[in-house]
């Protein structure tokens, strides 16, 4: 079965800093997708980044990147430059493999409450 | 990218009773689902919105619950039946389309149940 972990319950930085919020996840497909979400205190869930499980090169998003280390299955994303904006709530997720248009759902990790500091 | 949204954003309701939620997308996509968050907790899924059939339902969660439409590729309902406080959670709708790598999310409904 597949599984996120994210055991950083909350996190603080300092604004201006960078800042690497975990993820490791677990599954036996070869072919999946994992994604990093910012929830703000408004509830409202926010794309931020997608890496593919054959992309070689970790993605980038202005200031967000994921560190993929597919061998150590772990998915891990860098704030550069931290904002006081970034302060909120954190989701890892994973998407399994997608057949025939069908699948897609997302499995999320517990989250990891990101707050900076002035 | 899709922007989803969602009515009502917010609702009070007495236990008993019942309130259905609609997401609409402004273009058309093959995924779609409904996931509860509950106070403190990640997102959960409740089922798989299928367009023209009965949707998907994760374990622990029950058509006559949660009962789901999806009449088009565009918009879907999810109706939380017979609510009682345990109900009381923020409720998404997600879509996406296969062949793209981005999952959207609506903005939710922040459901109380009294």
């Amino acid at each position: 079965a597949q599984k996120i972990t994210q055991t950083q319950p909350g996190m603080f930085v300092q604004e201006k800093e960078a800042v690497t919020l975990d993820c490791t996840y677990d599954t036996s497909d070869q072919s999946y997708g994992l994604f990093w979400y910012k929830q703000p205190s408004s509830g409202e869930m926010i794309f931020l980044i997608y890496q593919g499980s054959y992309d070689e090169q970790n993605a980038t998003e202005g200031r967000y990147s994921l560190n993929f280390q597919k061998a150590r299955k772990s998915a891990n994303l860098v704030i550069s430059a931290s904002q006081l904006g970034d302060s909120a709530m954190y989701f890892c997720a994973m998407r399994e493999v997608l057949r025939y248009n069908q699948g897609g759902k997302l499995i999320f990790g517990q989250g990891t409450e990101l707050s900076v500091k002035p | 990218s899709a922007v989803i949204s969602q009515k009502p954003s917010r609702d009070i309701c007495q236990r008993g009773t019942s309130l259905t939620i609609q997401c609409q997308v402004d273009s058309q996509v093959t995924m779609m689902f409904w996931y509860r968050q509950q106070p403190g907790q990640s997102l959960t899924l409740i089922a798989t919105a299928n367009q023209g059939s009965e949707a998907t339902y994760e374990s622990g969660f029950v058509i006559d619950k949660f009962p789901i439409s999806r009449p088009n590729l565009t918009f879907s309902t999810l109706t939380v039946s017979n609510m009682s406080p345990e109900d009381s959670s923020i409720y998404l709708c997600s879509a996406g389309t296969s062949g793209h790598n981005e999952q959207f999310f609506g903005p939710g409904t922040r459901l109380t149940v009294l």
